[in-house]
């Protein structure tokens, strides 16, 4: 079974500042997610990625397939980029997603 | 429409009581899938349907019973819930199991 690590848990920043979060996994995959997901809501898919590099607005995702590691980029960011960031892996096989613990970001302005 | 639909947002049950969710993608998706997620945790896989049949099924207890009577539909039976059953559960769906998923905004599940 896939082990899905994300640094940090928790972070608080100033509004405006470059944030990184950070996912690595234990076993080679097909895809990995990043999701985001509000308080008391659903989720929200911003990338899927099985290599290289992904951008869109001020969301950038970075996949290391060697190193079994991703990264997540917010330039910029605002308090309504506050949420809980999780990262997620599929298999080779017709399965689910494995979550990582998920990094509760708070953006202050 | 790319939105998956579920439906109650809000359900409050008691043990001998019988309820149902349900989820609804009008995207042509053939895979779908039921996610339980506790607070301030991850959410956990609980069912797989790929192209209208059961493929996976988490060792979910027999009081959670899925359907999938169409392509667009997938439902949760629920009967003689416990009240750790509480939780929001997420409906999510894919174009097949290779792609990306999309979810919807969860029912939330009270069991008294």
């Amino acid at each position: 079974k896939n082990e899905v690590e994300q640094s940090p848990q928790n972070l608080t920043a100033q509004e405006g500042e470059f944030i990184t979060i950070n996912c690595s996994y234990s076993v080679g995959i097909s895809a990995l997610h990043w999701l985001q997901q509000h308080p008391g809501g659903g989720i929200v898919s911003l990338f899927m990625l099985s290599s290289g590099k992904k951008k869109h607005g001020r969301l950038i995702a970075t996949i290391n397939i060697q190193e079994k590691h991703s990264s997540l980029h917010i330039t910029a960011s605002h308090p309504r980029d506050s949420a809980v960031y999780i990262c997620a892996v599929r298999g080779g096989g017709a399965d689910g997603l494995t979550f990582g613990k998920g990094t509760h970001l708070i953006i202050q302005p | 429409d790319t939105e998956v639909t579920q439906t109650p947002k809000h359900l409050v049950m008691g043990m001998t009581n019988k309820k149902s969710l349900k989820c609804e993608q009008h995207m042509g998706h053939r895979a779908m899938y039921w996610y339980k997620q506790k607070a301030k945790k991850p959410p956990e896989l609980m069912f797989v349907y790929s192209y209208e049949k059961l493929s996976i099924n988490e060792s979910v207890p027999s009081r959670f019973s899925p359907e999938c009577p169409n392509s667009s539909l997938l439902n949760l039976h629920l009967h003689a819930l416990q009240p750790e059953d509480s939780a929001l559960y997420l409906c999510a769906s894919s174009q097949d199991w290779r792609r990306e998923l999309f979810f919807g905004e969860g029912s939330r599940l009270t069991v008294l």
